[in-house]
């Protein structure tokens, strides 16, 4: 069936470091989302792209998505304490309206 | 976008009784999803929630165990049946508004705890 791969799973930093997540979907995706979800608290949509090879910044996030659309990634330049969380990425799934989501990668940054 | 909360917040229940779980969206939404999340891990689908008609139920879960209501647009119930301590987890609900995105908003979710 259709999954949606994300890695890597944790991912722990000194703060000021980069950080990226790599998202990838065993079939095309007509868009792509991610979410964040801070710990104890609920999933949060960050963005949503949609065009082949698109490219989105939300300050110091930059997202991209495949120009084979089954591919994405999250970048975080220079973490800040407040990027802590878990980070998911999620398409459609076929043959319905649901949302398909990935394992998530958990960041963590030391101060 | 959506304003949803959902009650209780947590509950801890005894093996063999059932809770249901209640979730209410500040304006009308035409798609309302179950999720179920394990701490530490991701979104598990249970179904989705339809207006008027039986619930869509995810590959692993069924209406007996997980029925769903959805009597409008803007509430929805999950009711976890005789609970066994497998049932512990975080169930979340979450809306699709209508206009062509994708993006779910979360309701702050139920922690649920089977002794």
């Amino acid at each position: 069936g259709q999954q949606v791969m994300q890695i890597p799973q944790y991912q722990h930093v000194q703060e000021g470091e980069d950080f990226t997540t790599y998202c990838n979907s065993s079939t095309t995706l007509s868009n792509i989302q991610w979410y964040k979800q801070r710990p104890g608290g609920h999933p949060v949509f960050l963005i949503q792209l949609v065009k082949s090879g698109e490219v989105k910044k939300q300050k110091r996030l930059t997202f991209q998505f495949g120009e084979a659309k089954k591919n994405s990634s999250l970048h975080i330049t220079a973490t800040q304490t407040t990027d802590v969380g878990t980070y998911f990425c999620a398409g459609p799934g076929t043959g319905g309206f649901k949302t398909i989501f990935g394992a998530g990668t958990r960041l963590f940054v030391k101060a | 976008s959506a304003v949803i909360s959902q009650k209780p917040s947590r509950d801890i229940c005894q093996r063999g009784t059932s809770l249901t779980i209640q979730c209410q969206v500040d304006s009308q939404v035409t798609m309302m999803f179950w999720y179920r999340q394990q701490p530490g891990q991701s979104l598990t689908l249970i179904a989705t929630a339809n207006q008027g008609s039986e619930a869509t139920y995810e590959s692993g879960f069924v209406i007996d165990k997980f029925p769903i209501s959805r009597p409008n647009l803007t509430f929805s119930t999950l009711t976890v049946s005789n609970m066994s301590p497998e049932d512990s987890s975080i169930y979340l609900c979450s809306v699709e508004m209508a206009g062509g995105s994708n993006e779910q908003f979360f309701g702050p979710g139920t922690r649920l705890t089977v002794l």
